[in-house]
C-alpha cells in the first residue's frame, strides 16, 4: 500500500517554464488537496477536489491549475513559473474531508 | 473566516522534559481540530484530532491535547520528550463548506530537543 505518492522529489525551473507535479493515491479517497509550504507560513491550500471531475480553488490558486480525471490522480500544473512559486509542494488525500489527511513526501521546487 | 495561530515559532526543550505547544483558533461554530507532525524532509502525519466529547484527547507517540472552548485553545502536550520528537508541529482547524471541507493550518512550531 503506497499511500500518496508524488513525483518528482526535486525540480529546478527557469522563469517562464511550465511543469506538472504528479500526485497519486491508492486508498480510494474522495478528497485530494495541493498545498504549498513556505518557511514560517505553515501550509497554504492551492486547490482541492472532492471527487473525480470536481475541483475548487483554495487560498493561493493564482499561477496554478489542476484537473481530476480519475479518483487516483490529481496533477498540479504550473504555467509560466515565477520565483514566487519556489516552495515545497505537498499533495494529500482523505476519505471524507473531515477525517485524517494523508500526505505525500513533497516536491521541492526552485524557480530561478 | 477561521484562522489558527501558533504563537511559538521555535521551542527548545531538554530530552526528558515536558513539552507544551500552544494553538489558538478562531472559528464560529464547534471546531474540528487537529495536530500534525512533520519530521525533517517528510510529509505531515496526524498526531491526534478533536471532534467532540472528552476535551482531553490522546494521540500517537505519547502526545495529548486539551480543547478549551473558553480560551479558544487546543494545546499539545507531552510529559517526557524524546530526541525523536524533534520536528515541526502544526495545528489545524477544519472548515465546513458546501463545496467541500478543508483544513486551515497554523504557521507551525519547530521543536528542538537538547540531549
Amino acid at each position: 500500500n503506497a499511500g500518496v505518492t508524488q513525483t518528482p522529489k526535486f525540480r529546478i525551473l527557469k522563469i517562464g517554464q511550465s511543469m506538472t507535479l504528479q500526485c497519486t493515491q491508492d486508498m480510494n479517497h474522495n478528497y485530494m488537496y495541493w498545498y504549498r509550504q513556505d518557511p514560517g507560513m505553515g501550509l497554504k491550500l492551492i486547490y482541492y477536489s472532492v471527487g473525480a471531475g470536481i475541483t475548487d480553488k483554495g487560498e493561493v490558486p493564482n499561477g496554478y491549475n489542476v484537473s481530476r480525471s480519475t479518483t487516483e490522480d490529481f496533477p498540479l500544473r504550473l504555467e509560466l513559473a515565477a520565483p514566487s512559486q519556489t516552495s515545497v509542494y505537498f499533495c494529500a488525500s482523505s476519505k471524507r474531508g473531515l477525517d485524517e489527511q494523508y500526505f505525500g513526501p513533497g516536491t521541492r521546487l526552485t524557480v530561478t | 473566516a477561521q484562522s489558527v495561530t501558533q504563537p511559538d515559532i521555535h521551542i527548545t526543550v531538554s530530552e526528558g522534559a515536558s513539552l507544551e505547544l500552544r494553538c489558538n483558533y478562531s472559528y464560529g461554530a464547534t471546531p474540528y481540530l487537529f495536530w500534525y507532525v512533520q519530521s525533517p524532509g517528510q510529509g505531515l502525519q496526524l498526531l491526534l484530532k478533536y471532534f467532540s466529547g472528552d476535551t482531553l484527547v490522546q494521540g500517537i507517540k505519547g502526545f495529548e491535547a486539551e480543547f478549551k472552548r473558553s480560551q479558544s485553545s487546543f494545546n499539545l502536550r507531552k510529559p517526557s520528550v524524546h530526541w525523536s520528537d524533534a520536528a515541526e508541529y502544526f495545528c489545524a482547524v477544519a472548515q465546513f463548506k458546501a463545496a467541500g471541507n478543508k483544513l486551515t493550518f497554523g504557521g507551525g512550531t519547530r521543536v528542538l530537543v537538547k540531549p
